[in-house]
């Protein structure tokens, strides 16, 4: 069964810093990797994904992930976070062609000044 | 091009009533699918819904019941609500294709049960 572990909670970090959050994830095939991100009351957006190919995928908003097969771990980083990034993060696994998505619990983030 | 359609936005139900949430996915995207989100669980899968069939189903009970009509649009229902049913309801539309699609979700329909 596929399953994802974000570790972290909630991670705080002063703005301008690096940023990692990680996710673990367990899946018997080739696994199709999300980032989302959500903020307060909202629906969420998808920041990146991993299908196939290089394993250093771009995503919007100056995000990355780089998926690891052998950890089994698709982090994100970002090199200096902004206070807009505050929000909740949710790593995500799926299928090719469906919706069937199963989420981590979500890392929450919160930027100092 | 408009995004993933909920609603309505809010919702307030007694408990033991039903309620229909509705979902106008992105035009040209044939799957739909329907998740929970609550503080304790998290994002759970409930269905997806695909050219009006159910492609895929979560671990949820019987009550939690869903459509979807030929123009791709969405309908859950929950019959029955229990207090435990307060949620945000995301739905997340699709192309569905084999090729590797991404989800795109709707703001969410925030239910709360009384």
């Amino acid at each position: 069964a596929q399953s994802v572990t974000q570790p972290d909670i909630h991670i705080t970090v002063s703005e301008g810093a690096s940023l990692e959050l990680r996710c673990n994830y367990s899946y018997g095939a080739t696994p199709y990797l999300f980032w989302y991100v959500q903020s307060p009351g909202q629906g969420l957006q998808l920041l990146l994904k991993y299908f196939s190919g290089d394993t250093l995928v771009q995503g919007i908003k100056g995000f990355e992930a780089e998926f690891k097969r052998s950890q089994s771990s698709f982090n994100l980083r970002k090199p200096s976070v902004h206070w807009s990034d505050a929000a909740e993060y949710f790593c995500a696994v799926g299928a090719l062609g469906n919706n069937d998505m199963r989420f981590g619990a979500g890392t929450r983030l919160t930027v100092k000044p | 091009k408009a995004g993933v359609t909920q609603t309505p936005r809010y919702l307030i139900k007694t408990r033991g009533q039903q309620v229909t949430l509705s979902c106008s996915p992105i035009s040209g995207h044939r799957s739909v699918s329907w998740y929970q989100q609550t503080p304790g669980q998290g994002l759970q899968f409930l269905f997806e819904y695909f050219s009006e069939t159910q492609r895929n189903k979560g671990n949820f009970p019987g009550r939690f019941s869903g459509r979807q009509f030929s123009n791709s649009r969405s309908e859950m229902n929950v019959s029955t609500l229990e207090l435990g049913d307060s949620a945000l309801y995301l739905c997340a539309s699709s192309l569905g294709k084999a090729s590797g699609t991404e989800a795109f979700f709707g703001q969410g329909t925030r239910l709360t049960v009384v």
